[in-house]
């Protein structure tokens, strides 16, 4: 087991509603990655927080937000849900500010909107 | 075209095969590769990465990259029904300031005893 944890577990939203999900870091990581997983899909990323700062975004509307913590612990803000938000989102940590070859994810949240 | 294709499977294989797993990709500035294991229900774990071409090998696992056929493969020796899981392969370009991994959609393995 990594020392990421997300919560919650599972979420169900309804169309047009706000969410938020939440990613503790490993201990001693000071990066956070977001990542979406559609069904059958590879994660797709979403963006990165590095102390704080966004560090690197991907192709993900401005309804996609975030947030990192001094603790380095991190948030993802999607509002005005869609049907296909629906997915599995994982954060990552890592100890270095780019590359996420040795990151560690989390068990990720399961997000059901209807 | 997707920059990283790999094929969904499910790739079904008896305990103790060898099992070869690939992925193509288009983007010749990839320079670092991932695989990672993903059991269902779990997030994505890192199995190794290689960086350019060249051959790693980690206990039963072995990965190959092949830079000028933009080809990468992962070995499983003596496979365990433990092995039985989806394997993603990512890749992230070396230049360019962009470190944004590119994962493909994975392929399933079930290893049956």
């Amino acid at each position: 087991e990594t020392g990421v944890t997300q919560s919650p577990t599972h979420l169900i939203k309804t169309r047009g509603q706000q969410v938020t999900l939440r990613c503790s870091s490993q201990s001693g990581h000071n990066t956070v990655s977001w990542y979406q997983q559609a069904l059958g899909q590879g994660p797709q990323f979403i963006f990165q927080y590095y102390r704080e700062e966004e560090n690197g975004r991907g192709n993900f509307p401005p309804r996609f937000s975030g947030l990192q913590f001094p603790n380095y612990s991190s948030e993802l803000n999607v509002n005005a849900l869609e049907l296909d938000d629906s997915a599995l989102y994982l954060c990552a940590s890592s100890s270095r500010a780019a590359l996420d070859t040795e990151a560690f994810f989390g068990q990720g949240t399961r997000l059901t909107v209807v | 075209q997707k920059e990283v294709e790999q094929d969904p499977g499910p790739l079904s294989v008896p305990e103790g095969a060898i099992v070869s797993l690939n992925c193509t990709y288009s983007n010749s500035a990839f320079q670092y590769f991932m695989w990672y294991r993903q059991y269902s229900r779990k997030g994505p774990e890192l199995l190794m990465y290689t960086y350019s071409s060249g051959n790693k090998e980690d206990g039963r696992f072995t990965a190959q990259v092949d830079k000028s056929s933009k080809y990468i493969s992962l070995f499983i020796r003596d496979s365990q029904p433990s092995d039985s899981a989806t394997y993603l392969c990512a890749m992230i370009p070396a230049s360019g300031g962009s470190y944004i991994p590119t994962f493909g959609r994975g392929t399933s393995l079930i290893v049956h005893p």
